[in-house]
């Protein structure tokens, strides 16, 4: 069975540019999670989708928004990025809206110069 | 004061030790209890997770939470090498409709010598 699947594993992006980040949960999770983890800290809560509605957010910028597709798939979006926006991008799926046994995918390492 | 706080280590320990992790956080509406295993450069691997206070025991793995004292802890046995990782403690919170996502602590580097 398939865990968490992100994509891509890598990007390169330049200050000012906007950047898409996707997410397949586990067949069968109606939840997706984003977190943002920079190196040497814990992942930090962007924000939670469950049944395709935004469920809970973070304390991050409106530069920072997401979506969740039928599919339960999900795309994490961040506009006129920062060098501080450089980080691992994190996607976590669970069953329902409560957040015991979320499983984390591998990342989307992020780098903007 | 952070809501979720680790000493981030490095903890080097010999191989087959009893290895103790410790967690404090300061949120009383944390109502249960992650802890995560980190490899470098990859996703965080859930290893336990409990709700209450007391302890739960999952193979070499115990975690125990003190809600009185907000002191969440995690118990390696027979320490391996391939335990080398960073560990992360997670409390969460779950209010009526919405989410709050995982509070996640900065992690304890944990190096066990062979």
């Amino acid at each position: 069975d398939a865990g968490v699947t992100q994509s891509p594993t890598h990007l390169i992006k330049t200050r000012g540019q906007q950047v898409t980040l996707r997410c397949s949960p586990i067949s069968g999770h109606k939840s997706v999670s984003w977190y943002q983890q920079v190196l040497g800290q814990g992942p930090q809560f962007i924000f939670q989708y469950y049944e395709k509605e935004e469920r809970g957010r973070g304390n991050f910028p409106d530069r920072f928004s997401a979506r969740q597709f039928p599919n339960y798939s999900s795309e994490l979006n961040v506009n006129a990025l920062l060098l501080g926006d450089s980080a691992l991008y994190l996607c976590a799926s669970s069953l329902a809206l409560l957040n015991t046994e979320a499983f984390f995918g591998q990342g989307t390492r992020l780098t903007v110069v | 004061q952070k809501e979720v706080e680790q000493d981030p280590g490095p903890l080097s320990v010999p191989e087959g030790a009893i290895v103790s992790l410790n967690c404090t956080y300061s949120n009383s509406a944390f109502q249960y209890f992650m802890w995560y295993r980190q490899y470098s450069r990859k996703g965080p691997e859930l290893l336990m997770y409990t709700y209450s206070s007391g302890n739960k025991e999952d193979g070499r793995f115990t975690a125990q939470v003190d809600k009185s004292s907000k002191y969440i802890s995690l118990f390696i046995r027979d320490s391996q090498p391939s335990d080398s990782a960073t560990y992360l403690c997670a409390p969460g919170t779950y209010s009526g409709g919405g989410a709050d996502g995982l509070t996640f602590g900065k992690g304890t580097h944990l190096i066990i010598q062979p």
